[in-house]
Parts: structure tokens; C-alpha cells; sequence
């Protein structure tokens, strides 16, 4: 079975902190994507990388970066924690040139920031 | 702009009947589309999904049925079951590989199953 993993599932960081959400695939996926979800707007991509040291942005990209030093590890960071990237956020990951396109989710982190 | 959209938020349907979940989108260039069941404290997981060569296709209890010409799809569950009861995203994408292989995600419908 895929497993991708979260490195926490609740975490309470304060406002202008620096935040790594750390995320974790063992099947040997290229793809690798950060989503946030909240109330009402559904899944939101916020960045992706399709290859080691390849990111590609979303739809919403500010305030975040990622990083993707190796194939199974893709970082996502808040440079400076704002209260309205208070959020769930989701880690997915899939194969390339795989028919559908199919995303495999972790857990999801709940990050609240006061 | 919202390409893909789901317009009702919620659906509450009686066991044993059929659940019809309905979803559009925008983007002539979207040619495989996909569903997605959401447990609240879970990740989502993939269900079902259907290319846009096929306008219909099946695996046990759900059906997915495309039409392009209006650019429409829906999920049909049936006969539907309380353990059904989640939130349910309709997903598209342009392509399989490189810049292409993101989801669009809609906003989700949550459907409820009376027992």
C-alpha cells in the first residue's frame, strides 16, 4: 500500500514564525503536491513538483516555498506564519505518465496559528 | 476563476436509495476527471475516475457518467449506505506528466446517508 506520511497532525505555531510541514512518500513517486482545505473553498494547490529540485507553483503560492532535495521528501514552508494560513494542509503524491492522474493523501496537518 | 465546480454543498439521501453527486467545469482542456471521498481528521482517497474518451464508467456501487458537450459529470452511488456519508471532490486534469499532472479540485459536497 502507498503511504504518505505527515510529520504532525496538529500544530500550533505563533505569527511570524517559520513553519516546515514536512511530508513523506514510499512508493517512488515523481509527483509531489501541497494542498491547504479550508471550510467552503474545497482543496487548493499550493505548490508541486513533478522531479527532484522541480517545483511548480499553484494557485496559491504566496507566503509559502517548498523544497524537494530528494524523491521522497517534499518540504512546504511558511517563511513568516500568518493567522490566515491557519489551515488544514494535505501532502499528495503520484506517479508520472500514470493513467488518472491518481493522488495518494496523507493525514493532513492541522496548523493553527495565534 | 472556479474551473471545476460543485454548486450544492451538501446532499442528504435515505439508505438503500440513489445518491447523484453533480460536478462542472470550465476548462475545455481537461480531459481526465476523477472523484475523491473525504472522512473529516483523513485524507482524501480516490474512488473513481473516467477519461474523456468514455462517457461512462463503473466499479461496484459507483458510476461515473461524463458528458463533454456540456461539460458535466456525476457520481452515482447505489444502492447508497451510512458509511458513504463523507465529503466527495470532483477533480480534473490537463495532462499525466511534468507541469501538467495537477488536479483541479472542486469545493466538495458533503452527503449525508439517513439510515
Amino acid at each position: 500500500d502507498v503511504k504518505v506520511t505527515q510529520s504532525s497532525r496538529y500544530l500550533v505555531k505563533r505569527t511570524g514564525e517559520k513553519v516546515f510541514l514536512e511530508c513523506v512518500q514510499d512508493m517512488d513517486h515523481e509527483n509531489m503536491f501541497w494542498y491547504r482545505q479550508d471550510p467552503g473553498l474545497g482543496l487548493r494547490l499550493i505548490y508541486f513538483s513533478y522531479d527532484v529540485k522541480m517545483k511548480e507553483k499553484g494557485d496559491i503560492p504566496e507566503g509559502y516555498s517548498v523544497s524537494r532535495e530528494k524523491k521522497e521528501r517534499f518540504s512546504l514552508i511558511l517563511e513568516s506564519a500568518s493567522t490566515n494560513q491557519t489551515s488544514m494542509y494535505l501532502c499528495a503524491s503520484s506517479f508520472a505518465g500514470s493513467q488518472g492522474d491518481e493522488q495518494y493523501f496523507g493525514p493532513g496537518t492541522r496548523l493553527t496559528v495565534t | 476563476d472556479q474551473q471545476v465546480k460543485q454548486n450544492s454543498p451538501s446532499l442528504s439521501v435515505q439508505e438503500g436509495r440513489i445518491s447523484i453527486l453533480n460536478c462542472d467545469y470550465t476548462n475545455s482542456m481537461f480531459d481526465y476527471f476523477l472523484w475523491y471521498k473525504k472522512y473529516p481528521a483523513e485524507g482524501p482517497t480516490f474512488l473513481i475516475s473516467i477519461s474523456s474518451i468514455k462517457d461512462k464508467n463503473e466499479d461496484g456501487r459507483f458510476t461515473v457518467f461524463l458528458n463533454k458537450s456540456a461539460k458535466h459529470l456525476s457520481l452515482h452511488i447505489v444502492p447508497s449506505q451510512p458509511g458513504d456519508s463523507a465529503v466527495y471532490f470532483c477533480a480534473a486534469s490537463e495532462g499525466f506528466t511534468g507541469a501538467n499532472s495537477k488536479l483541479t479540485f472542486g469545493k466538495g459536497i458533503t452527503l449525508s446517508v439517513r439510515p
